[in-house]
């Protein structure tokens, strides 16, 4: 299957500041997603990164607090805005396969772990 | 709002033994579902999908659905140490959205 690289893996961030996480996928891919995963929780759905428009998210997430951009079918970035401790969390990009999929059947980068201090 | 609710564990089973894992769904209208294994400090994995009433068999992996109960499941025969991880139930609906909702996972301890 294809594989997802995302940096940074970790990163120990200032409060008030921002960071951007980058995705890239090994092949192109209809649909790329955007998950928070805190822990001992499940994947919460931040958004769907669209490519050539913009993303769609998901109730209790707004595009001023994580910016996202997808400028073509194998990458896309999240930024997380003016971060807080409430921000620190494992970011994780997702796809599905091939440009054909429907979605469900997801693989995932191997995450960022953020750390707000 | 769609809810998937898994039992959080962690189950503990010997070696050899069969881990059952289970998982409720709310959306009646949900198509297809999927089991995640999730190793420590790692991202999950697709590990077996089901769309259709009944067992869908994948090695020692068994997927049970069952629509009217809304209900599915995994059992892991002959379940080894490597199999020590957290199971994340995911599902999805046709008509509109398919991106999946998953569950809060199961942790799966299987001890020598």
């Amino acid at each position: 299957s294809a594989v997802i690289s995302q940096k940074p893996s970790r990163d120990i961030c200032q409060r008030g500041t921002s960071l951007t996480i980058q995705c890239q996928v090994d092949s192109q891919v209809t649909m790329m997603f955007w998950y928070r995963q805190q822990p001992g929780q499940s994947l919460t759905l931040i958004a769907t990164a669209n490519q050539g428009s913009e993303a769609t998210y998901e109730s209790g997430f707004v595009i001023d607090k994580f910016p996202i951009s997808r400028p073509n079918l194998t990458f896309s970035t999240l930024t997380v805005s003016n971060m807080s401790p409430e921000d620190s969390s494992i970011y994780l990009c997702s796809a599905n396969e091939g440009t054909g999929g429907l979605g469900g059947e997801l693989f995932f980068g191997e995450g960022s772990r953020l750390t707000v201090l | 709002q769609k809810e998937v609710e898994q039992n959080s564990g962690p189950l503990s089973v010997p070696e050899g033994a069969i881990a059952s894992l289970n998982c409720t769904y709310s959306d009646r209208g949900s198509q297809s579902f999927f089991w995640y294994r999730q190793y420590s400090g790692k991202s999950p994995e697709l590990i077996m999908s089901i769309y259709s009433n009944g067992d869908k068999e994948d090695g020692r992996f068994t997927a049970q659905l069952n629509k009217a109960s809304q209900y599915v499941s995994l059992l892991i025969r002959d379940s080894q140490p490597s199999d020590s991880a957290t199971y994340l139930c995911a599902v999805s609906s046709s008509g509109g959205s398919y991106i999946p909702t998953f569950g809060r996972g199961t942790s799966l301890i299987v001890h020598p």
